[in-house]
């Protein structure tokens, strides 16, 4: 049973340009997670998907980022325009569900794409 | 918004030492959950807590859930060297589905 693929592992970019990244969640899992990782820091929260929809973005900054998980095919997130700051490790971790009160949701990490803006 | 304080920062051991970490908040959290981050990896999940006061174990790893639902701790018995690598604590608030991380706690291994 694959884990949380995401690709690609290392992402070059020069400022101005737009960096994709990808994100297949386990198999059975319809809800997926981006965090951001800076270095020597914790994960921090960006945006919370279900299929075709945007459930919590409030991590989300205002501008130039987007996230999607379409009916078919991977999440993605989205930078345009990239800047030095961008640079950081994006992690996608997927759920089986959310449920109500008590239920376990656990969430699997991918092993993260490191996103390097010269 | 919400934080974790997760101490220490970084702990330098000998081999077959125990280790103690914590995490605490001012907020109430439902859930918490303990990560091993390996350097150019993601987070692996080591223990999940559900209720306050739980006490688990997974193999030399013992984590609680404190009563006040503020705050976790994590210990590790009879370190061995591939223990190496960040720990993460990481909270739901009830009603969120976000993790709140906590800032690490960078463990380091004389054999």
């Amino acid at each position: 049973n694959a884990g949380v693929m995401q690709n690609p592992r290392h992402l070059v970019r020069r400022r101005g340009q737009e960096a994709r990244l990808r994100c297949s969640p386990m198999k059975g899992h319809s809800h997926v997670y981006w965090y951001r990782q800076l270095p020597e820091e914790g994960l921090k929260f960006m945006v919370y998907l279900q299929k075709e929809n945007i459930i919590d973005e409030s991590g989300m900054p205002k501008e130039r980022f987007s996230a999607e998980f379409p009916k078919e095919g991977p999440s993605i997130l989205r930078i345009q325009q990239v800047v030095r700051g961008d640079s950081a490790a994006y992690f996608c971790a997927s759920s089986p569900s959310t449920g109500g009160i008590g239920s376990k949701n656990i969430q699997y990490f991918g092993a993260g794409t490191r996103l390097s803006v010269l | 918004g919400q934080q974790l304080n997760q101490s220490p920062q970084s702990m330098f051991i000998q081999e077959g030492e125990d280790v103690s970490m914590n995490c605490t908040s001012s907020s109430i959290f439902n859930t918490w959950l303990w990560y091993k981050q390996d350097p150019g990896e993601g987070p692996v999940l080591l223990i999940a807590l559900y209720k306050a006061g739980e006490l688990t174990s997974n193999g030399r790893l013992t984590a609680q859930f404190g009563i006040t639902r503020k705050d976790s701790f994590l210990n590790i018995s009879a370190s061995i060297p591939s223990d190496v690598g960040i720990y993460f604590c990481a909270g739901l608030l009830e009603g969120a589905q976000k993790l709140v991380f906590g800032q690490g706690t960078r463990l380091t291994i004389n054999p």
